[in-house]
């Protein structure tokens, strides 16, 4: 079974811009995690999608957003780029029982911001 | 208080020696916890997940929880070179709206 997969792998960007990341869950997994992982901070939740719904969400400005589509497939978007959110983004599919399911982590996309 | 604490290491252990990790949190709600091992430029893998009060055994790892003391630890038998990598550990908050990672302990294995 294919794992998690995530595009792009490494992303360039200026301030003010925006930037939509992807994420491709395990088959049959209905839900996807979205994470930050930057030095200072560590690895921070960002929200989870399950059957297309934002169920949870993590303490971010609304300048982070998401959404699922219907076959799982997650999108992050991120508007009006800070330097401070050069970071690793990390998304992560479970079976969808919850925050207490094991998650399998993809490879991330590496983001800088100029 | 952080919510989930590690010591950040890093810790150094000789090849074949136990190495442990330890991990305490602050949400004494929290019923589940995972242990995660992640590679330098890789992604966070899971290595054990606890539920319950005592040791849970996995080949050379084994994880302990201690609810009363808010207190979870991974150790690691037979340490080798190839377990040099941070340690992350998990935990959902008790209301499960978020997971929470603690800062993750580096570890090295020293041939």
């Amino acid at each position: 079974k294919a794992g998690v997969t995530q595009t792009p792998r490494y992303l360039i960007k200026t301030r003010g811009q925006q930037v939509t990341l992807s994420c491709s869950p395990i088959s049959g997994h209905r839900s996807v995690s979205w994470y930050q992982q930057t030095p200072g901070q560590g690895l921070q939740f960002l929200f989870e999608y399950f059957s297309e719904t934002q169920r949870n969400k993590g303490n971010f400005p609304g300048r982070f957003s998401g959404r699922q589509f219907s076959n799982s497939r997650s999108e992050m978007n991120v508007s009006t780029l800070e330097l401070g959110d050069s970071a690793l983004y990390l998304c992560a599919s479970s079976q969808g029982q919850g925050l207490t399911d094991t998650q399998y982590f993809g490879p991330g996309t590496r983001l800088t911001v100029l | 208080q952080k919510e989930v604490e590690q010591n950040s290491g890093p810790l150094s252990v000789p090849e074949g020696a136990i190495a442990s990790l330890n991990c305490t949190y602050s949400d004494r709600g929290s019923q589940s916890f995972f242990w995660y091992r992640q590679y330098s430029g890789k992604s966070p893998e899971l290595i054990m997940f606890i539920y319950s009060n005592g040791d849970k055994e996995d080949g050379r790892f084994t994880a302990q929880l201690n609810k009363a003391s808010q207190y979870v630890s991974l150790l690691i038998r037979d340490s080798q070179p190839s377990d040099s990598a941070t340690y992350l550990c998990a935990a959902p908050s008790a209301s499960y709206d978020k997971v929470i990672f603690g800062p993750g302990t580096s570890l090295s294995v020293i041939p």
